[in-house]
C-alpha cells in the first residue's frame, strides 16, 4: 500500500517551459487536492477533485489546469511556467467511499524551481 | 474566508520540556487537522480532530469547536519533534482545507 505517491520528485523549468505533474493514490480516495508550499508558509489549494471527472478551484489556480481522467490520478499541469511558480507541490486524497471522514493523507511532495 | 492563526510562531524547548501549541479559526468547521512537516518536507498526519480530545503517545490534542480554538500538546520533547506544527481546518459544505502559517518547532539536545 503505497498511499499516495508523486512524480517527479524534483524538476527545473525554463521560463515559458511546460510540465504535468502526476499525483497516484491506491487508497479508493474520492476527493484529490493539489497544494502549493512557498519558503517558510503554509499550504495554498490550488485546485482540488471531488470525483473521477470533475475538477474545481482553489485559493491560487491561475497558471494552473488539472485533470481527473481515473479516479487514482490527479494531474497538475503548468501551461507556462514563470519563477513565480517555483515552489514545492504537495498531493493530497482523501474520503474513502462512503467513509464520513475528510481526513487528508499527502504525498511527499515534488520540488519546481523556475529559472 | 475562514481565518486561520496559529501560536506561537517559532518555539524553542531544550529536549523532555512540553508545550502547547494552539489554532485559532474565525468560523465554524467541520474538519480539523494537526500535521507534522519534518525538516526533510515530508507531512505527517497528528490528528483528525473536528472535536473533543485525542491522545497518541506523548502528542494529544483538544478541539473546542464552540470556542473555535484548538490545542496540540506535546509532552517530554525530543530532538525528533523539531519541525513545524501545522493546523487545516475545514468548513461545512465544502471540501477545501485552510492550513494556519504553522508553529516552527526546534528542540534542542
Amino acid at each position: 500500500n503505497a498511499g499516495v505517491t508523486q512524480t517527479p520528485k524534483f524538476r527545473v523549468l525554463k521560463t515559458g517551459q511546460s510540465m504535468t505533474l502526476l499525483c497516484a493514490q491506491d487508497m479508493n480516495h474520492e476527493y484529490m487536492y493539489w497544494y502549493r508550499q512557498d519558503p517558510g508558509m503554509g499550504l495554498r489549494l490550488i485546485h482540488y477533485s471531488v470525483g473521477e471527472g470533475t475538477t474545481a478551484k482553489g485559493e491560487v489556480p491561475d497558471g494552473y489546469n488539472v485533470s481527473r481522467l481515473k479516479k487514482q490520478n490527479f494531474l497538475l499541469g503548468l501551461e507556462s511556467a514563470a519563477p513565480s511558480q517555483t515552489s514545492v507541490y504537495f498531493c493530497a486524497s482523501s474520503r474513502p467511499g462512503g467513509g464520513l471522514t475528510y481526513e487528508q493523507y499527502f504525498g511527499p511532495g515534488t520540488r519546481l524551481t523556475v529559472t | 474566508g475562514i481565518q486561520v492563526e496559529q501560536s506561537p510562531p517559532d518555539l524553542i524547548l531544550q529536549e523532555g520540556a512540553n508545550s502547547t501549541l494552539r489554532c485559532n479559526f474565525s468560523d465554524s468547521v467541520n474538519n480539523l487537522q494537526w500535521f507534522h512537516q519534518n525538516p526533510w518536507g515530508q507531512l505527517i498526519n497528528l490528528f483528525y480532530i473536528p472535536s473533543g480530545t485525542k491522545q497518541n503517545g506523548r502528542l494529544s490534542a483538544t478541539t473546542v469547536a464552540t470556542e473555535r480554538y484548538s490545542l496540540l500538546y506535546i509532552s517530554s520533547s525530543q530532538t525528533t519533534d523539531s519541525g513545524v506544527y501545522f493546523c487545516a481546518v475545514g468548513t461545512s459544505g465544502t471540501y477545501k482545507y485552510i492550513f494556519g502559517t504553522g508553529t516552527r518547532l526546534k528542540v534542542l539536545a
